[in-house]
């Protein structure tokens, strides 16, 4: 069983769509969760960080930690073709450096 | 607009040669990762260093990959002899040592033919 598993998709939304993303995880001692985007033949932009659980917002996209049950979610509001990328979620242990990414999910917004 | 940078942005080159893959962190961030990307694998870490010390290469081949910070400017990831097989997008990732954030750049499309 992998560390992180994250639905490969492809998933399809139409434009103004709520999209929610979700990686689940085994390792307990991650505290620190990512949310990345990334664009074909790009790097991964970093678009979410939270530390421990709980939730938080930037503009139309908010990020959900659950560590009780291992769950981290990515919400994207009103979601645009612009959106249309690669969404990696990625987890790390306090002070370990051993950062543990998802498969990433391919999401398609259709204008 | 701090970002990290990484050159050459494409590298296509034959079987059997030497590859260099140059990585200039974020001013300030003294913990580089190599990362490379398929599709197959996803991202896979390669190496780290910090402080310019190398902390873990665990995951690159030791008899062609060899990973180097010559000074707090600059990382290096060379191959050699390349193979098909190190066909990939090579990443570069930084972060400070007053957070958890990481930082990548816009990675090295490597083809060996």
């Amino acid at each position: 069983q992998k560390e992180v598993e994250q639905d490969p998709g492809p998933l399809s939304v139409p434009e103004g769509a709520i999209v929610s993303l979700n990686c689940t995880y085994s390792n307990s001692a991650f505290q620190y969760f990512m949310w990345y985007r990334q664009y074909s033949r790009k790097g991964p932009e970093l678009l979410m960080y939270t530390y421990s659980s709980g939730n938080k917002e930037d503009g139309r996209f908010t990020a959900q930690v659950d560590k009780s049950s291992k769950y981290i979610s990515l919400f994207i509001r009103d979601s645009q073709p612009s959106d249309s990328a690669t969404y990696l979620c990625a987890m790390e242990g306090s002070g370990t450096y051993k950062y543990i990414f998802g498969t990433g999910t391919r999401l398609k917004v259709l204008a | 607009d701090a970002r990290v940078t990484q050159t050459p942005r494409h590298k296509v080159t034959e079987m059997g040669q030497e590859v260099t893959m140059r990585c200039q962190p974020i001013l300030g961030h003294n913990t580089v990762f190599w990362y490379r990307q398929t599709m197959m694998q996803g991202l896979e870490l390669l190496a780290y260093f910090r402080n310019r010390a190398p902390l873990d290469d665990s995951g690159m081949p030791k008899d062609r990959f060899s990973a180097e910070m010559p000074d707090a400017t600059l990382a290096t990831l060379k191959i050699q002899p390349s193979e098909p097989r190190d066909s990939a997008v090579y990443f570069c990732a930084t972060r400070s040592g007053t957070d958890e954030k990481l930082f990548f750049g816009s990675g090295t499309q490597l083809s060996v033919l």
